[in-house]
């Protein structure tokens, strides 16, 4: 049981590049979120999404898309890079309220924008 | 969902119980207390959540005031290992689904002194 998955772990990106970061979850639930950590900050919500085929802002979605193709992938876009976005990525994922409420994270993605 | 209020930072001798408080004065009825903790730089782990009854698990016991509008989070016999940064959280659950936000703050660093 592999958990909560992202790919890739090390990203370095020129300035106006684009990248999609990749999260899988094997635990067939159905939210999912994509945070930014900076250096001395605690998690800021990007996007989430509570089911395929859906998503919704969080706190700064400025400067990313996402998209919930498949339950299982919830995907982070960065159109057009910028040293401001140079952060660490989690990805968590979490059941309903029906009965658990606790959220899996992956290990995160460094990108450093240049 | 509510906001929370915690310190900025705590330290802890090795061995000794750590207490992690948490302030959430606007907390409402459906409303849990959820902790979690990250560690360096991995990912945020689940530690914790309750209502208002105390709960214990094999990682902690969680303690909400009578009137729910604090709580305390406590690790019996602090290891170095506990070193990290505590979150403490407030999320709605309800029959229908809950938040589906998941917010976290800037959390409380515990330092485990040997």
């Amino acid at each position: 049981n592999a958990g909560v998955t992202q790919t890739p772990k090390f990203r370095v990106l020129k300035t106006g590049q684009s990248m999609t970061l990749l999260c899988a979850q094997d635990m067939n639930h159905e939210y999912m979120y994509w945070y930014r950590q900076d250096p001395g900050m605690g998690l800021r919500l990007i996007h989430y999404s509570v089911g395929e085929g859906t998503t919704a802002k969080g706190e700064v979605p400025d400067g990313y898309n996402v998209s919930r193709l498949k339950k299982q992938n919830f995907l982070l876009g960065l159109e057009s890079a910028a040293p401001s976005q140079t952060s660490v990525y989690f990805c968590a994922s979490s059941y309903t309220w029906t009965g658990y409420g606790e959220a899996f994270f992956g290990q995160g993605t460094r990108l450093t924008v240049v | 969902d509510a906001k929370t209020t915690q310190p900025t930072s705590m330290d802890c001798a090795e061995g000794r119980a750590a207490n992690l408080p948490c302030n959430h004065s606007t907390i409402s009825g459906n409303e849990y207390v959820y902790w979690y903790r990250q560690i360096h730089s991995q990912g945020p782990q689940y530690i914790i959540h309750g209502l208002k009854n105390n709960e214990t698990n094999e990682m902690a016991s969680l303690i909400i005031t009578e009137d729910r509008k604090s709580s305390t989070l406590i690790l019996p016999h602090a290891t170095l290992r506990d070193t990290a940064v505590y979150y403490c959280i407030v999320r709605a659950k309800t029959t229908q689904g809950g938040s589906e936000k998941l917010v976290f703050g800037k959390g409380m660093k515990l330092t485990v002194n040997p």
